[in-house]
C-alpha cells in the first residue's frame, strides 16, 4: 500500500497554531477511526501524541488535538512552543492487518 | 512503567541475516501485540509487520514477505525480528513497539548497518 501523504514541512512562531494534514484513501484513513500521530525528535524513538483520530494519551499536552474528515486526518498544535519542533508522522490502519505511515512532516518553530 | 529494551548495534555484510531482540517489561506481554517499524537514515517510518503475543500469528509488509520472521518467547517477554538476505537498503534503525493498530510505546531502536 502507498504511504499516506503529509506536507514535507510546516512552520510557525511561538504561540501560534499549526495544522498538519495526512491524506490517505477510502481504504485506510477514510475507512477506520484508527489514525495515530507520532512526534519524533532527532535521534529519538517516536512518541505517541494522538490515537484513534482524536484521543490523547495520558501525559500529552492538550495543545495537541486530532481530527478527521473523509480521507484526511489532521493534527493541530496550538500555542506552539520551542520544544514542539520535531518530525511528525501519521499512521493509519489500512485493512488486512496492515498499518501505513505518512512520509513525515518537519515542524520548525521560528 | 512500560519498557521495551532492544539489542545493540549490528553491522552485517550483504546477504547475511540479522536478528534483533526486544525485551518487554512493565505490562502484561501477552495482552498486546508487538509491531516492528524501521527507519532508513534521513527517511520516514516504515511498517514491517506485527506479531500476536497470544498465539504467534504474524502479518508482514508485502515487500518483506519471505525475508522477515517475527517470533516471541512469552517465558521471557521477548520479541524477535529476523531479516535475511540483507541488502544495503536494509540499513536502518529498527524499532519494536507495543500494540497492533495503535502503537503506544517504542523501544530505543537498533541500528543495523549493511555494508561490504
Amino acid at each position: 500500500q502507498s504511504a499516506l501523504t503529509q506536507p514535507a514541512s510546516v512552520s510557525g512562531s511561538p504561540g501560534q497554531s499549526i495544522t498538519i494534514s495526512c491524506t490517505g484513501t477510502s481504504s485506510d484513513v477514510g475507512s477506520y477511526n484508527l489514525v495515530s500521530w507520532f512526534q519524533q525528535h532527532p535521534g529519538k524513538a517516536p512518541k505517541l501524541m494522538i490515537y484513534e483520530g482524536s484521543k490523547r494519551p495520558s501525559g500529552v499536552s492538550n495543545r495537541f488535538s486530532g481530527s478527521k474528515s473523509a480521507n484526511t486526518a489532521s493534527l493541530t498544535i496550538s500555542g506552539l512552543q520551542a520544544e514542539d519542533e520535531a518530525d511528525y508522522y501519521c499512521c493509519s490502519y489500512a485493512g488486512s492487518s496492515t498499518l501505513v505511515f505518512g512520509g513525515g512532516t518537519k515542524l520548525t518553530v521560528l | 512503567q512500560v519498557q521495551l529494551v532492544q539489542s545493540g548495534t549490528e553491522v552485517k555484510k550483504p546477504g547475511a541475516s540479522v536478528k534483533v531482540s526486544c525485551k518487554a517489561s512493565g505490562y502484561s506481554f501477552t495482552g498486546y501485540g508487538v509491531t516492528w517499524v524501521r527507519q532508513a537514515p534521513g527517511q520516514g517510518l516504515e511498517w514491517m509487520g506485527w506479531i500476536s503475543t497470544l498465539n504467534g500469528d504474524t502479518h508482514y509488509a508485502q515487500k518483506l514477505q519471505g525475508r522477515v520472521t517475527m517470533t516471541t518467547d512469552t517465558s521471557t517477554s521477548t520479541a524477535y525480528m529476523e531479516l535475511r538476505s540483507l541488502r544495503s537498503d536494509d540499513t536502518a534503525v529498527y524499532y519494536c513497539s507495543k500494540g497492533d493498530w495503535t502503537i503506544d510505546s517504542w523501544g530505543q531502536g537498533t541500528l543495523v548497518t549493511v555494508s561490504s
